[in-house]
């Protein structure tokens, strides 16, 4: 099992620029979810999923936007970057919420 | 707001001693979920304690939860410089079981 997998591992955008963060796992967990980390603020909670189709605000959903269209994968939308979205992005699986599962994350700059 | 907050910040300890990191938090939970973070890597699950259980052992970790309180302790014992990493507590707030919320973390430094 590759368990989860994030793309890119780095990445740098220009103020305004729209990217997709992938997330995939091949654990056939139900539950999914986007953090952001940066120094001093521990992990936030961006969007979450419950399952294909189903997706509800974290903590700090502005600015980003998200789709479950299968099991497997749970992508992260920039619509339209901005310095204060730079941080460090974690994608996060699990069968309930009891164990989660982190990816490797993805470092995100915008200039 | 985040549900918890470690304490202390930052920890500096020796091989072999035992390091001590508290959580507090706001709500009422269901379970509190200790995560351990290695730099520039994501966190990995270390132990689960639910909202009946007082005290919880793993290995090298014991876990205590006072709920009447909101806080929760995790122990490490004869610690070792591989321990070195960030720890984070996460809860699930009981009115909401669908998300998980982390704390600030404690960056735990062993020297050999």
């Amino acid at each position: 099992n590759a368990g989860v997998t994030q793309t890119p591992k780095f990445q740098v955008l220009k103020t305004g620029q729209s990217m997709t963060l992938q997330c995939a796992q091949d654990m056939n967990h139900e539950y999914m979810s986007w953090y952001r980390q940066d120094p001093g603020m521990g992990l936030r909670l961006i969007h979450y999923s419950v399952g294909a189709g189903i997706t509800d605000q974290g903590e700090v959903p502005n600015g980003y936007n998200v789709s479950r269209s299968t099991t497997e994968d749970f992508p992260l939308r920039l619509l339209s970057a901005a310095p204060s979205q730079t941080s460090v992005y974690f994608c996060a699986s699990s069968a309930s919420l009891n164990e989660q599962f982190f990816g490797p994350g993805t470092r995100l700059t915008v200039l | 707001s985040q549900q918890g907050e470690e304490d202390p910040q930052a920890l500096s300890i020796q091989e072999g001693e035992n390091a001590t990191m508290n959580c507090s938090y706001k709500t009422s939970i269901n379970n509190l979920q200790w995560y351990r973070q290695n730099s520039g890597r994501g966190l990995v699950h270390l132990i689960l304690i639910r909202s009946n259980e007082r005290e919880k052992h793993s290995g090298r970790l014991r876990v205590t939860l006072d709920t009447s309180k909101k806080s929760s302790s995790l122990l490490i014992t004869a610690s070792r410089a591989a321990d070195t990493a960030s720890y984070f507590c996460a809860t699930d707030a009981s009115y909401n079981t669908d998300k998980l919320i982390f704390g600030t973390g404690t960056r735990l430094q062993v020297f050999p």
